[in-house]
């Protein structure tokens, strides 16, 4: 099993569209989660992290759920700038060390 | 402005040729990684570092090669071992601060073999 899983899409919708995505993680210990954003052929960048109780950035909000061992992120109002792969990460603790886990990403197309 | 840069940003390389991806940083970031990605595939670890003079290998550290004998530096040297080297490199860094251990990338390296 993946240390960190992702669906890869693409996932298709129109401007103004909700869309969610999720990532289940492993490693019970993992500490940190954080999404990030890729545009094509470019470094990631991050885009905001998770924290428990949950946060919310404008019209990007982000959820953790230890229990069930998955983050989500949830974008309202889409826009066709959003387009791009979001990985999930994930700070898995190997030795003492904290070690940043990528998910492979999901890939967002938003149309007109 | 601190940051960390990643050169060059196009590489070429021949068969059975050794090259030195240089990767530097001035956040003062106790951790470096060196990561691969192939087109529209994630992010797979190669090496990563905790401190000076010690790293670690990752998930596809066959054919690869660094050091860290700075701080500030990270250089992966990707061997003639390596079958297939072509890809797009990148090296990030992060500072731990309390449970938040977010990376900072540089800008990537291409590699490309002809």
């Amino acid at each position: 099993r993946k240390e960190v899983e992702q669906d890869p899409g693409p996932f298709n919708v129109p401007e103004g569209a909700t869309v969610a995505f999720n990532c289940t993680y492993s490693n019970s210990a993992s500490q940190s989660f954080f999404w990030y954003r890729q545009d094509c052929r470019k470094e990631p960048k991050l885009l905001m992290s998770v924290y428990s109780s949950g946060n919310e950035d404008g019209r990007f909000t982000a959820q953790l759920n230890r229990a069930s061992q998955y983050i989500s992120l949830l974008i309202r109002d889409s826009k066709l700038s959003d387009s791009a792969t979001y990985l999930c990460v994930v700070n898995g603790r190997n030795t003492g060390f904290q070690k940043l886990v990528f998910g492979t990403g999901t890939r967002l197309l938003v149309s007109p | 402005d601190g940051g960390i840069t990643q050169s060059p940003k196009y590489l070429f390389r021949k068969e059975g040729q050794n090259v030195t991806l240089s990767c530097e940083q001035n956040l003062n970031h106790d951790a470096m990684y060196w990561y691969r990605q192939d087109p529209g595939q994630g992010l797979r670890l190669i090496y990563y570092s905790q401190i000076v003079n010690d790293f670690q290998k990752g998930d596809i550290a066959e054919g690869y090669s660094v050091s860290r004998e700075k701080k500030e530096s990270f250089p992966l040297t990707v061997t003639s071992a390596q079958k297939n080297p072509t890809a797009f490199y990148l090296c990030a860094s992060s500072r731990e601060q309390g449970r938040r251990t977010e990376a900072f990338f540089g800008q990537g390296t291409r590699l490309t073999v002809v």
